[in-house]
């Protein structure tokens, strides 16, 4: 298996545009999960979903954030309108029923 | 889930075991300790998982203390490939728990 794909790898914008982040689980995991990584803030859970359906979003910062999962293999994140305060690196992690959590590559987000 | 402390940092001399601490005094019955780590620019990598008893596998061993209050990652004979960043976390295994709470970790280099 090639492990959970994220794209992209990195994203450069600036402050307003939308970024749309994605990831492909490992193929037969049920659980997603979101992770957002500062120096500030260490790395943080945002939103995971169980067989495509959210389940925690506590720890989406605000509205402007967006998951979805349309289908069981692919999810986004989305930021609209992003801001310099979102440049972090985000991870996606995939799980079966029970077990550990395999995370993706990250993709950096720098937004100017 | 119970809070855990760990060193900052820690070095260790390549080719000897590096011993890694974790305290976790206010742990429950039901929860489990894991331990992941992450490579400069990479994602978080399982290790190792475990209740009660010591586990150990083709990584690397947990020892739990008889009051589950502490534990210690043992990696037998470390290689440069093993600098990262350690992280001890406690988890509840109740279902609709699913949440991995990273802490700092401890910055573990590894000497040549």
């Amino acid at each position: 298996d090639a492990g959970v794909i994220q794209s992209p790898r990195h994203e450069v914008t600036e402050m307003g545009q939308e970024v749309t982040l994605r990831c492909k689980p490992i193929s037969g995991h049920d659980y997603l999960f979101w992770y957002r990584q500062t120096m500030m803030r260490g790395l943080e859970l945002l939103i995971y979903f169980n067989n495509n359906v959210p389940i925690d979003d506590s720890g989406m910062p605000e509205d402007r954030f967006s998951a979805k999962m349309p289908n069981a293999s692919f999810s986004t994140l989305k930021i609209q309108p992003s801001e310099p305060r979102d440049s972090a690196v985000y991870f996606c992690a995939s799980r079966e029923t029970v077990g550990e959590q395999y995370f993706g590559p990250g993709t950096r987000l720098t937004v100017t | 889930d119970a809070k855990t402390t760990q060193p900052t940092s820690m070095d260790c001399a390549e080719g000897r075991a590096a011993n890694l601490p974790c305290n976790h005094s206010t742990i429950s019955g039901n929860e489990y300790v894991y331990w992941y780590r992450q490579i400069h620019s990479q994602g978080p990598q399982y290790i190792i998982h475990g209740l009660k008893n010591n586990e150990t596998n083709e990584m690397a061993s947990l020892i739990i203390t008889e009051d589950r209050k502490s534990s210690t990652l043992i990696l037998p004979h470390a290689t440069l490939r093993d600098t990262a960043v350690y992280y001890c976390i406690v988890r509840s295994s109740n279902f609709g728990n699913e949440k991995l709470t990273f802490g700092t970790g401890t910055r573990l280099t590894i000497i040549p």
